[in-house]
């Protein structure tokens, strides 16, 4: 199993310009995940998905948009990249059974490294 | 005020030492803890969850004080391979959905 895959690695934007982060597991995990991670700041939930044709706006979720493209599937779109949005982007997945924890079994994604000019 | 604080160190440490850190968090209702670790530039892994008894595994130990809003991670012998930054994780009561990371303490063990 790969576990929860990501693409691009990274990227580099001007602002103003659109792009999609693509997210993927093959764990059949129900609940996946968008996070974003700054120096000194942690990572913060942008969007985060319960189940399969729900979506949810966490902590950060301006200038993003989500689609949960099936259970596998989880995708991230920047419509207008801003500078602000310089960031290290993950993605994750957990199996988040009914009276489960999210923690304990939330993966997480490579990452991917993000860079708007 | 930060949900979740951390000291972000770095705590440089020299082989076999026992080093520990210290996590508060702001909501007296928070429901669950893990410490998850953090390799540079790799994503983060989940090392242990806490209890309120407090567990161990291995070399770790983690501890929960709820009375002082804190939780604890305690490394004992110290390897080189420990050298990474650990986050502190807080699930909040009114969503087992989202995780509340703390920003990270950094440890350097030093042969």
């Amino acid at each position: 199993n790969a576990g929860v895959t990501q693409t691009p690695k990274f990227q580099v934007l001007k602002t103003g310009q659109s792009m999609t982060l693509q997210c993927a597991q093959d764990m059949n995990h129900n609940s996946m995940y968008w996070y974003r991670q700054d120096p000194g700041m942690g990572l913060r939930l942008i969007y985060y998905s319960a189940s399969e044709g729900t979506t949810d706006k966490g902590e950060v979720p301006n200038g993003y948009n989500v689609s949960r493209l099936n259970k596998r599937e989880f995708s991230l779109r920047l419509e207008s990249a801003a500078p602000s949005q310089t960031s290290v982007y993950f993605c994750a997945s957990s199996v988040q059974l009914p009276g489960q924890g999210a923690g304990e079994t939330q993966y997480f994604g490579p990452g991917t490294r993000l860079l708007v000019l | 005020r930060k949900e979740v604080e951390q000291d972000p160190g770095p705590f440089n440490v020299p082989e076999g030492a026992t080093v520990a850190f210290n996590c508060t968090y702001s909501n007296s209702a928070s429901q669950s803890f893990f410490w998850y670790r953090q390799d540079c530039r790799k994503e983060p892994k989940l090392l242990m969850s806490v209890y309120s008894s407090g567990n161990e595994d291995g070399r770790f130990t983690a501890q929960l004080n709820r009375a002082s809003q804190y939780i604890s991670l305690l490394i004992r012998d110290s390897k080189l391979s420990d050298s990474a930054t650990y986050l502190c994780v807080v699930i909040p009561m009114d969503s087992s959905y989202k995780l509340i990371f703390g920003s990270g303490t950094r440890l350097l063990v030093r042969p």
